[in-house]
């Protein structure tokens, strides 16, 4: 298919592991975000990247976390010393370019449980 | 700040019968407002987008949503719900300064009932 794909779907790691959650983007789609989704919340805004570099990181929780995408398509989103509130969905999403009328096609998702 | 708010966690609505879903925001200047839904274990679908022009919006699967600037709401509406539709429905503004950013409400569920 020609859309967003994350991987894993699903992982259960333990307090304290480390955790690389994968996403492709559709191709040709220089914009990339990733988002967290909590139980009963919307999606909320973790980092850009535009190309390879992140354009803003601001939605970060704290340096636990940190994305990269050195090739400007497949991002990895790293989350080190997991703490049991991590726990979440991990969204990704892709566009065309940033401007105010392109909508974001989303992933399926990476169900993230720290035990 | 840019903000949703989406009032109610559930809507409860007869296949047939028209539906609506609630979406309130708060944005300085004119706002970029987006419905998105979601279905279990798959990622949010894009359904359709105001950022200026006509106030009543025409979407996917004959959803529309009609942008009000005096009540400062964006409200999703189907004239005629199907069970297919129940589903999770997100509304989203997107930051005027910073285009990368959506700021999503905390979504609406919808039950259709046959």
């Amino acid at each position: 298919g020609a859309g967003v794909s994350q991987t894993p779907s699903n992982k259960v790691t333990e307090k304290g592991k480390y955790v690389e959650l994968r996403c492709d983007p559709i191709s040709g789609h220089t914009a990339l975000y990733w988002y967290r989704q909590s139980l009963g919340q919307g999606p909320e805004f973790l980092i850009y990247f535009q190309g390879t570099g992140a354009a803003d990181d601001s939605g970060l929780p704290n340096d636990r976390f940190f994305a990269v995408r050195p090739e400007g398509s497949v991002s990895t989103l790293k989350i080190q010393r997991t703490e049991r509130g991590d726990s979440a969905v991990y969204l990704c999403a892709s566009s065309a370019a940033v401007t105010s009328y392109n909508e974001q096609f989303f992933g399926p998702g990476t169900r993230l449980t720290v035990l | 700040a840019q903000s949703v708010a989406q009032p109610e966690d559930q809507v409860n609505v007869a296949e047939g019968n028209p539906l609506t879903v609630k979406c309130t925001y708060s944005v300085s200047g004119n706002p970029y407002l987006f419905w998105y839904v979601q279905y279990p274990n798959r990622g949010l679908q894009f359904l359709l987008k105001y950022i200026t022009g006509d106030n009543l919006v025409k979407g996917s699967y004959g959803f529309e949503a009609e942008f009000n600037k005096s009540q400062t709401s964006f409200h999703l509406k189907k004239p005629s719900a199907l069970v297919s539709d129940s589903a999770l429905y997100f509304c989203a503004v997107r930051d005027r300064y910073n285009f990368n950013k959506f700021y999503f409400g905390s979504g609406t569920k919808l039950n259709v009932k046959p």
